[in-house]
């Protein structure tokens, strides 16, 4: 159990709509950080959070967007989904930086 | 940038055996911390263990320790006494001490037999 929890659990979306994934992190858990992960691939880095601002991007465009609120929870939002985008996606959140803990995941398909 | 190599895409172990996965590394950072997850069908990401890059000795969990050589950028993970709960995608990550952010392998598919 790492006290972080993400929703939806799966989801299917048409191409062009948009989506707003959620995650729930530990009290005290002030850097959060989603990743992609394409089926049959290692994670990747899309961005990361610290006390509510953007703390560091990976190679994502800027359709790929987040917010974080000051209850420890945060968003990813996806405009303009395009099939590529068909994936897992992990929050991961920490509040020392070394220690990181993920969700589940939330299975994202584009049809 | 920080780059992570997993050359080995599969691999499978009789259980009760050994098996060591092999993970190197590319960074230019002289402090940061090196993990291996294990992610099972449930897709959830469990940290097994994690060496920190100024630490000479090599972290051990249990069943589970690693060879960590700076020098050549080599990670690997031995497994002992292999279960079949062991069987899951096994992932190297090496985390930035400046940006908390997280760079992955491809992954070993590890498989333990009965």
């Amino acid at each position: 159990e790492t006290g972080v929890t993400q929703s939806p659990t799966h989801l299917i979306k048409t191409r062009g709509q948009q989506v707003t994934l959620r995650c729930s992190s530990q009290s005290g858990h002030n850097t959060v950080s989603w990743y992609q992960q394409a089926l049959g691939q290692g994670p990747q880095f899309i961005f990361q959070y610290y006390r509510e601002e953007e703390n560091g991007r990976g190679n994502f465009p800027p359709r790929f967007s987040g917010l974080q609120f000051p209850n420890y929870s945060s968003e990813l939002n996806v405009n303009a989904l395009e099939l590529d985008d068909s994936a897992l996606y992990l929050c991961a959140s920490s509040y020392s930086g070394n220690t990181i803990y993920f969700g589940e995941g939330s299975w994202l398909t584009v049809v | 940038a920080q780059t992570v190599t997993q050359s080995q895409p599969e691999m499978s172990v009789q259980e009760a055996e050994t098996v060591t996965l092999s993970c190197t590394y590319d960074t230019s950072e002289s402090n940061y911390y090196l993990f291996w997850y294990k992610q099972p069908p449930s897709r959830q990401m469990i940290l097994v263990i994690r060496q920190e890059a100024y630490k000479q000795q090599n972290a051990t969990e249990n069943r589970f320790s690693v060879n960590f050589q700076k020098a050549a950028k080599s990670f690997s993970l031995k497994i002992s006494d292999s279960q079949l709960g062991d069987t899951a995608m096994y992932f190297c990550a090496q985390l930035q001490t400046s940006g908390s952010r997280l760079t992955f392998g491809e992954g070993t598919q590890l498989t333990v037999n009965p």
